[in-house]
């Protein structure tokens, strides 16, 4: 069963905790990504990876970092320097094929601050 | 990178085509444009990509005139189901930095 997982579902923190979300993509994407939707918004990126041991920075990566040891696993950790980390999280693969380059998404982390 | 516009929001009724349509004035020669659907506290869905004239899936058809500075998406016969929020987006295919620009998009709201 192919695709992109993320876990927890729901997570909740309390203020000044750092916390990883997790996401995992069995699909052999080369390029994985996260994003973050707050309500009624489009996606804002945050970080993306293109190759295993390399990141970007995106639009909002401050009080974020990431880790790309393995090509299937891309986790994001939310610091206590994020002032406003409330949010659904969005990971997302790709790979380039035929002059594009398609992404798809895992089903979310709804992340609470408490 | 090339911003969209599309409509905040649409009504429609079961049964019915629903056409939605994006502006991309600043589209790039290697700019494909891509549609994603989302329904709510889920991750998007790819619907469609195409980069000229007509794409069409067991799902949608997209529509691209010769300019490329516009887009319809085309949704036949919809159903309560449809109702979610639709995103036209246009991407740099030939960097494969992959990096595209959400707008808030389309909600549509399909009503029985």
């Amino acid at each position: 069963d192919g695709g992109i997982t993320q876990s927890p579902k729901y997570l909740f923190r309390k203020e000044g905790q750092n916390v990883t979300l997790s996401c995992e993509q069995n699909l052999n994407h080369d390029a994985m990504y996260w994003y973050r939707q707050d309500p009624g918004q489009g996606l804002r990126l945050i970080y993306y990876s293109q190759i295993v041991n390399d990141f970007q920075k995106g639009d909002i990566a401050e009080g974020y970092s990431v880790s790309r040891e393995k090509k299937e696993s891309f986790p994001l950790t939310v610091t206590s320097a994020q002032k406003n980390p409330t949010a659904f999280y969005l990971c997302a693969s790709s790979i380039y094929d035929r002059g594009t380059d398609t992404q798809y998404f895992g089903p979310g982390t709804r992340l609470t601050v408490l | 990178l090339a911003k969209t516009t599309q409509p905040i929001s649409m009504d429609s009724y079961e049964g019915q085509e629903v056409n939605i349509t994006c502006s991309h004035n600043n589209i790039a020669t290697n700019d494909y444009i891509t549609w994603y659907q989302q329904f709510p506290s889920q991750g998007p869905r790819f619907i469609i990509q195409g980069y000229k004239t007509k794409v069409t899936n067991e799902v949608a058809s997209l529509f691209i005139p010769a300019d490329r500075k516009s887009s319809t998406l085309s949704l036949p016969r919809v159903s309560l189901s449809d109702t979610a929020v639709y995103y036209c987006l246009v991407g740099d295919g030939s960097s494969n930095t992959g990096k595209l620009i959400f707008g808030q998009g389309t909600t549509l709201q399909v009503k029985p």
